[in-house]
């Protein structure tokens, strides 16, 4: 149980293009999802908290309409990278929190893009 | 944003041998996390701590919660060559699954078999 799964795994763009990655709760219920950006050798850095039905919460010097969040269903929550840059290029993961109750968060696998 | 203090970076150990790493903070958290992650993949979780002076095991990994609760460790005993990966602690401010985790900066584990 409690599989997140996110699609695409790779994504390889021009820059100037938009990227959409879908971050999906396969077996459970999430009001509350978020999305993370991992560059090479670091630590994962939390971008936004996406909550359904309502806006993300951006981190402090994360551009909210750079990375345009939706989260419009219990099990979905997409991350669109609009006008991708070649510094855009990282690893996106996201993560699902539980239905009140629980205070664990489950990680999607994560999605490699490559801006050119 | 905020890290978590991690050590050590990084670790290169033979089969068998036993792991230990840790975290500290200047802050306290009411939740830590461990979580292993492998190369092109998300985190997985391998323990979770939710109460201060908490030990817990998972397998031939354990962990516990500092007193203070502002500092965890990690300890992995007999090491395999399947260990290999980086280690992650997290730690969680706010309680429920609405808190956001603020992450150390990894500590990259490699076995010699």
């Amino acid at each position: 149980g409690a599989v997140v799964s996110q699609h695409p795994s790779r994504v390889i763009c021009k820059s100037g293009t938009s990227v959409k990655i879908e971050c999906r709760s396969l077996d459970f219920q999430a009001t509350t999802m978020f999305w993370y950006r991992q560059f090479p050798k670091q630590s994962l850095m939390l971008m936004a908290t996406s909550n359904e039905g309502s806006k993300a919460t951006y981190e402090q010097g994360v551009e909210k309409d750079k990375f345009l969040i939706n989260h419009a269903s219990l099990t979905l929550s997409t991350l669109t990278v609009t006008s991708a840059h070649p510094e855009d290029s990282s690893f996106y993961i996201c993560s699902a929190a539980p239905l009140a109750g629980a205070d664990t968060q489950y990680f999607g696998p994560g999605t490699r893009l490559t801006v050119l | 944003g905020q890290q978590l203090n991690q050590s050590p970076q990084s670790m290169f150990i033979q089969e068998g041998e036993d792991v230990s790493m840790n975290c500290t903070s200047s802050s306290i958290f009411n939740t830590w996390l461990w979580y292993k992650q492998d190369p092109g993949e998300g985190p997985v979780l391998l323990i979770a701590l939710y109460k201060a002076g908490e030990l817990t095991s998972n397998g031939r990994l354990t962990a516990q919660f500092g007193t203070t609760r502002k500092d965890s460790f990690l300890n992995i005993s007999a090491s395999i060559p399947s260990d290999v990966g980086i280690y992650f602690c997290a730690g969680q401010r706010f309680g429920g699954s609405q808190g956001n985790l603020i992450f150390g900066k990894g500590t990259k584990l490699s076995v010699k078999p």
